[in-house]
């Protein structure tokens, strides 16, 4: 089973801009992670947000978490065309050993 | 950080034969180890939990006897699909975590196979 949504389901903006993604979940969680696909490989870890944090900044990435609403946004600021894939939170399982993945969201930079 | 090695990273089948698809730990240990399935331009599903020495551990929906997992090892576990059919064709993702750390930690993943049935 999926863990949630994210919007929006495709992202298409330029060099330079930022690029928001959300992400919704259904059940408590002690943390949420973003995870990275190119297309057609693995997924690269990126972030990880605890329950007990609002905020967490990497590099250009920005994460914020809203526990109340159940939600994440990833933000990536100064995007480049090699931040070019899909981008995925995802939460444990209700049994608390395997990460669900939302729906993903697909960014589109272009130079 | 650490290295999930997934092999094939692609293969084409006739139906009814039987696809095995590795995943290894290179460089640390995992107990555990996550089989995910994914079409395109879709999410991954979680299919299977692989426990070292143990049965795995499937979820809902996901027919065991087609879909077996192997982890004969700390390093290393399969999954073979048995009498493959075309609606097998997908993209599949293998996971691991480190002995000992929790779900709280990052997880680490194979660069996938993409099997295609014909």
């Amino acid at each position: 089973s999926q863990q949630g949504e994210e919007d929006p389901q495709a992202l298409s903006i330029q060099e330079g801009e930022n690029a928001t993604m959300n992400c919704s979940y259904k059940t408590s969680i002690n943390n949420l992670q973003w995870y990275r696909q190119n297309s057609g490989r693995g997924l690269v870890h990126l972030i990880l947000i605890r329950s007990n944090e609002r905020e967490k900044h990497s590099g250009r990435l920005r994460v914020t978490l809203d526990t109340s609403k159940k939600s994440s946004s990833l933000l990536i600021t100064a995007s480049r065309a090699a931040d070019t894939a899909s981008y995925f939170c995802a939460t444990a399982n209700q049994a608390g050993t395997a990460l669900i993945f939302g729906k993903g969201t697909t960014l589109s930079v272009s130079s | 950080g650490a290295v999930v090695s997934q092999h094939p990273s692609w293969v084409i089948c006739k139906s009814g034969t039987s696809v095995k698809i590795e995943c290894r730990s290179l460089d640390f240990q995992a107990t555990t180890m996550f089989w995910y399935r994914q079409f395109p331009k879709q999410s991954l599903m979680l299919m299977a939990t692989s426990n070292e020495g143990s049965k795995a551990t499937y979820e809902q929906g996901v027919e065991k006897d087609k879909f077996l997992i192997n982890h004969a090892s700390l390093t290393l576990s399969t999954l073979t699909v048995t009498s493959a059919h075309p609606e097998d064709s997908s993209f599949y993702i293998c996971s691991a975590r480190e002995t000992g750390s929790l779900i709280n930690t990052e997880a680490f993943f194979g660069q996938g196979t993409r099997l295609t049935v014909v």
